[in-house]
């Protein structure tokens, strides 16, 4: 069946970067696009940015542009997500997601927690 | 681009029904027919339950509808059940490959 299985939890201090891997199964790696979205603490779902692991072109939200990096290796269906510069505000669940104008399936999460 | 905008709760009896609105703008939910739907359980991953404003994905009840007028796009439970209680959260197309969700509804079975 199609899955993503993402890494585990991190704990991460202000300034650091953290890299979260998302392994893909059950279908074509770079048939579809790989979105990540994050969840804080008791708050909503926030989209992020979108990778193509065929071309690896990557987009980017505003709000991110600068600190975040989408990568692929697709010699073993796995994509990336760097977010750089961490602050306590990025302390979040973070879901990768398969992605055809829609999110489905999503991976499990992985917990980044950013504290001193 | 901003968060588009849901009720923050809503609640039923149940076999009663509940419906949650989804408003946006003109560049997203008004622009595509690209909304879609996710619920999500307490410490759980968001689950596709809506795609395509309407459609539904194998396996999930025909309790679960959606429909899209304007701006606004809604998702409607039926005959609600003890396990529908969640929370719901649209998702909306913003053109150039750009995606925005809504700000999540708790749904709560009395």
């Amino acid at each position: 069946q199609v899955q993503l299985v993402q890494s585990g939890a991190e704990v991460k201090k202000p300034g650091a970067s953290v890299k979260v891997s998302c392994k893909a199964s059950g279908y074509t790696f770079t048939s579809y696009d790989i979105n990540w979205v994050r969840q804080a603490t008791g708050q909503g779902l926030e989209w992020m940015g979108w990778m193509n692991p065929n071309s690896g072109n990557t987009g980017y939200a505003q709000k991110f542009q600068g600190r975040v990096t989408m990568t692929r290796n697709t010699s073993i269906s796995t994509a990336y997500m760097e977010l750089s510069s961490l602050r306590s505000e990025d302390t979040a669940v973070y879901y990768c997601a398969r992605s055809t104008l829609l999110f489905d399936p999503w991976g499990q999460g992985t917990l980044v927690t950013v504290s001193s | 681009q901003s968060a588009l905008t849901q009720p923050p709760s809503a609640s039923g009896s149940p076999g009663q029904s509940v419906t949650i609105s989804c408003t946006g703008t003109s560049s997203d939910v008004g622009g595509y027919n690209y909304v879609s739907w996710y619920q999500q359980h307490p410490g759980k991953a968001p689950k596709l339950m809506i795609y395509e404003v309407s459609k539904r994905p194998s396996g999930v009840p025909d309790r679960f509808s959606g429909s899209k007028s304007g701006n606004t796009a809604s998702l409607t439970v039926s005959g609600l059940q003890a396990e529908d209680e969640a929370d719901y959260y649209c998702s909306s197309y913003a053109g150039s490959n750009n995606f925005v969700f809504g700000t999540g509804t708790k749904v709560t079975v009395l």
